[in-house]
This record gives structure tokens, C-alpha cells and sequence, in this order.
């Protein structure tokens, strides 16, 4: 069955450290990829996505996210956190046969608590 | 444009009973889903639609029914609630199948 799994459940860093989040996919097709953010008690927020051409996308505040077609990854990157970033990150897929659907696969999410 | 409203926000509710959570966007999008959000297992889709009626079941949808009768509105029935059901319910839309989705703020249901 697809799935998306994001190996890290819950993060905590300083100010001004780096981030990465991983995430890795079960598909072997074409896929659309996204990053989504839910801060406390907010909705989920379009961090990024990523459909075809440069693997390297850039999203909102700052961050980032590169797709390794050979990894079937498509890890979350910030060079240098913000306590505002605290939120729990979500990897999404929509497998190209899904397209008709439009099925998002999400993986468990990942708990990211930043200190001041 | 409102977005992808919901209601209700919160809402409990006793073993048996039934209720409807509505969703409504106002953005023109054909394609709308539910998920519920459970700790540690990010969201899984209930069911979606492509258009007006048309629904479709997804990963979880036993004890939930859906109907898409306008392109706006795609409300979520629990027919009869169980403990299980006790979760973060979010409606979201996109305006083609494979864009991104705009989500709603969700409703927090309490099954008792």
C-alpha cells in the first residue's frame, strides 16, 4: 500500500539552529509532493509543493524542500529556525494515478518545538 | 473569499447519536475531501468528491456518509457516533485534482 513516512515525530531546537525534516514515500510513479504546517491551533497552511521541473523548491517563511526521485524523498529544510516556526509539519503525496481523485497520502506529521 | 469554513468548532456528542458536520468553500473548487486528524497518524481521508454529485469513499469511511449536492457545500453525516469517531474532523478543497488543497479550521468532536 502507499504511504508516507516521516521519520522524525518530534524536534527541538534553538533559535538560529538548521532544520530538517525527512520524508520518504512509497510510491514508484510520478507524485506530486507537499508540505503542509499547522501551527497551534490553527489549519493546515500550504508550506510548499513540488509537481515537476527544478527538485529544489522554496516555499513560504523561508523554507525549503528537495525532491530525490532515486530516495523517493522529499525532505524540509530552514536554515536557521524562529520560535514562530513551532508547529507540527505534515508530508502529503498525491500519487499521479490519484490525480483523477485527487487522494492525499499524508504521513504521521512531525511535532517541531523551537526555544527562545 | 471566506475559504473552506466548518461547523461546528467544537461539538460532543453521546454514544448512538447522529449529526451533521458542514463544510461550504466559496472558491469554485470541484474537488473537496474529508479527513480526521488523530495523534501520531496524520490525516486520513474519510471520503471525497470530484463534483457536484459526485463521492467517492477513502481510506476510513465506515460510519461516515457524504452527499455533494452543490458545488459549494459537502457536509460529513455520522450516522450513529462511536467512541472511535472522537477526532479532528478537516474539510478541504482544491480547484483541480492534483492542486494544492485549502484546508478548513477543522471541528473537534467528542464522542462520549
Amino acid at each position: 500500500a502507499q504511504s508516507v513516512s516521516q521519520h522524525n515525530h518530534h524536534v527541538i531546537l534553538s533559535e538560529a539552529a538548521s532544520l530538517e525534516l525527512g520524508c520518504n514515500y512509497s510510491y514508484g510513479g510520478t507524485v506530486n509532493l507537499f508540505w503542509y504546517v499547522q501551527y497551534p491551533g490553527q489549519h493546515l497552511q500550504l508550506l510548499l509543493k513540488y509537481f515537476s521541473g527544478d527538485p529544489l523548491v522554496k516555499g513560504i517563511k523561508g523554507f525549503e524542500a528537495e525532491f530525490i526521485k532515486s530516495k523517493f524523498s522529499f525532505n524540509l529544510r530552514k536554515p536557521s529556525v524562529q520560535w514562530s516556526d513551532t508547529a507540527e509539519y505534515f508530508c502529503a503525496v498525491n500519487p499521479a494515478l490519484s490525480s483523477n481523485t485527487g487522494k492525499l497520502i499524508f504521513g504521521q506529521g512531525t511535532t517541531l518545538q523551537v526555544k527562545p | 473569499n471566506a475559504g473552506v469554513t466548518q461547523t461546528p468548532k467544537f461539538q460532543v456528542l453521546k454514544t448512538g447519536q447522529s449529526m451533521t458536520l458542514q463544510c461550504a468553500q466559496d472558491m469554485n473548487h470541484e474537488y473537496m475531501s474529508w479527513y480526521r486528524q488523530d495523534p501520531g497518524m496524520g490525516l486520513r481521508l474519510i471520503h471525497y468528491s470530484v463534483g457536484a454529485g459526485i463521492t467517492d469513499q477513502g481510506e476510513v469511511p465506515n460510519g461516515y456518509n457524504v452527499s455533494r449536492s452543490t458545488t459549494e457545500d459537502f457536509p460529513l453525516r455520522l450516522l450513529s457516533a462511536a467512541p472511535s469517531q472522537t477526532s479532528v474532523y478537516f474539510c478541504a478543497s482544491s480547484r483541480h485534482r492534483s492542486n494544492e488543497q485549502f484546508f478548513g479550521p477543522g471541528t473537534r468532536l467528542t464522542v462520549l
